[in-house]
């Protein structure tokens, strides 16, 4: 049954600083991965998708990557602002092939970001 | 912009009513979504698939008969809680792709209390 991790669950940062988020499955048989942010009380908002034959994917100040092999991945931001302060959730689509799109959730790790 | 609309934002009702909750992909057509339940200070878990024009495939340990999803169109499905007690207060979000291996976009999630 695959499991996803997220370390730390809390984040707490003075702003400018680069930060890594990790997230770790327990099996690598993934068809994708998916970072998102939450903010209180509203939905999510896709960050970066990575494909399960791709290494890394960056937008703007975010960057992750994807190590198939060990389960794990990392979201990077660099030059934190106050506003990246919300939830992140890494998310699995499990299966080599497309199952449908059910995604399985880490339980996130919740970042501020000091003024 | 949002390509998935979910309403209401925010309901409360007596415990034995039922309430419903629309998800709305905006511009495309989505054979499946999915709805996702999140409680506070904890990860998002997938309650069901919805398919359109057939009937929706439930997680384990999760009711049919109590949460009744209807997908009667390529562009919307609902999820009725039927006989709403209190332990049903949650944040239910719901999910759609434009294609089967693109991001899935999320609504802005539904915050039920059920007094």
């Amino acid at each position: 049954k695959q499991e996803v991790t997220q370390i730390p669950a809390a984040l707490s940062v003075p702003e400018g600083e680069n930060l890594v988020l990790n997230c770790s499955f327990t099996d690598s048989a993934i068809y994708n991965l998916q970072w998102f942010r939450q903010d209180p009380g509203k939905g999510l908002t896709s960050l970066l998708l990575i494909q399960s034959s791709q290494r890394e994917q960056t937008s703007g100040r975010l960057n992750a990557s994807l190590d198939k092999s060990s389960g794990r991945s990392t979201l990077y931001i660099a030059a934190s602002q106050p506003g990246d302060s919300a939830t992140y959730l890494c998310a699995v689509r499990p299966g080599i092939y497309n199952q449908g799109g059910k995604l399985i959730f880490g339980q996130g790790t919740e970042l501020s970001v000091k003024p | 912009g949002a390509v998935v609309s979910q309403h209401p934002s925010r309901v409360i009702c007596k415990s034995g009513t039922s309430v419903k909750i629309e998800c709305r992909s905006l511009d495309f057509q989505a054979t499946t979504m999915f709805w996702y339940r999140q409680f506070p200070k904890q990860s998002l878990m997938l309650m069901a698939t919805s398919n359109e024009g057939s009937k929706a495939t439930y997680e384990q340990g999760v009711e049919k008969d109590k949460f009744l999803i209807n997908h009667a169109s390529l562009t919307l499905s609902t999820l009725t809680v039927t006989s709403a007690h209190p332990e049903d207060s949650s944040f239910y979000i719901c999910s759609a792709s434009r294609q089967d291996n693109s991001p899935l976009h999320f609504g802005n999630g539904t915050r039920l209390t059920v007094t």
